[in-house]
């Protein structure tokens, strides 16, 4: 059980393009939906929180225009990286959870991740 | 704080223990956990400990809990050219969700 998965794997736009990011949890309802980037060789960087039917709330610094999430159901949460530019480059991974439940419970589970190029 | 550090480099070689070592900031924390993850893939829960315990073993894993100096270790026996990877450890963190503050990553290179 949990399986969350992540698309694409992997993406190259061209700078001023939006790109769509999606995230589905498979056999389980996800209440939230966590949205993070890394860069080469660091750590995660938690960008935004999504609760099914209500706005993101995005971390300190992450601009809501440029990512926009959207988490309509409870099974879907998507992540909208709009007008690309090169330093928008990274690796974007998503994570479900169920409200109340451990990480080791359905409480994480993470997706495979995003390799975003803007070119 | 929600500062969650670890060393950034360990290098062993096969057969030997791996020990990465994190320190955690949030003594409310309910849960610590381990995660691994390989080049380019998604994180991957390897372990977790409750704030309650010392010490718990799976397999080849031990992780040992500090709670007084908020130290975190996670060990890893008879190490493998497949564990090389990036290890994080997280703290939980309620704040109405839980939520998990990563460490900085340890990546462990393992050489035959």
């Amino acid at each position: 059980g949990a399986v969350v998965s992540q698309h694409p794997s992997w993406v190259i736009c061209k700078s001023g393009t939006s790109v769509k990011i999606e995230c589905r949890s498979l056999d389980f309802q996800a209440t939230t939906m966590f949205w993070y980037r890394q860069f080469p060789k660091q750590s995660l960087m938690l960008m935004a929180t999504s609760n099914e039917g209500s706005k993101a709330t995005y971390e300190q610094g992450v601009e809501k225009d440029k990512f926009l999430i959207n988490h309509a159901s409870l099974t879907l949460s998507t992540l909208t990286v709009t007008s690309a530019h090169p330093e928008d480059s990274s690796f974007y991974i998503c994570s479900a959870s169920v409200e109340g439940q451990p990480a080791f419970n359905y409480g994480y589970t993470f997706g495979s991740g995003t390799r975003l190029t803007v070119v | 704080g929600e500062d969650v550090e670890q060393s950034l480099f360990l290098s062993v070689r096969e057969g030997d223990s791996s020990v990465i070592n994190c320190t955690y900031t949030d003594s409310s924390s309910t849960y610590l956990y381990w995660y691994k993850q390989e080049p380019g893939a998604g994180l991957q829960l390897l372990t977790y400990i409750f704030s309650n315990m010392d010490m718990k073993q799976d397999q080849r894993l031990t992780v040992l809990l500090n709670k007084k100096d908020k130290h975190l270790s996670l060990r890893i026996a008879d190490t493998q050219t497949g564990d090389s990877a990036i290890y994080f450890c997280a703290e939980a963190i309620n704040t109405g969700f839980q939520k998990l503050v990563f460490g900085t990553g340890t990546r462990l290179l393992v050489s035959p």
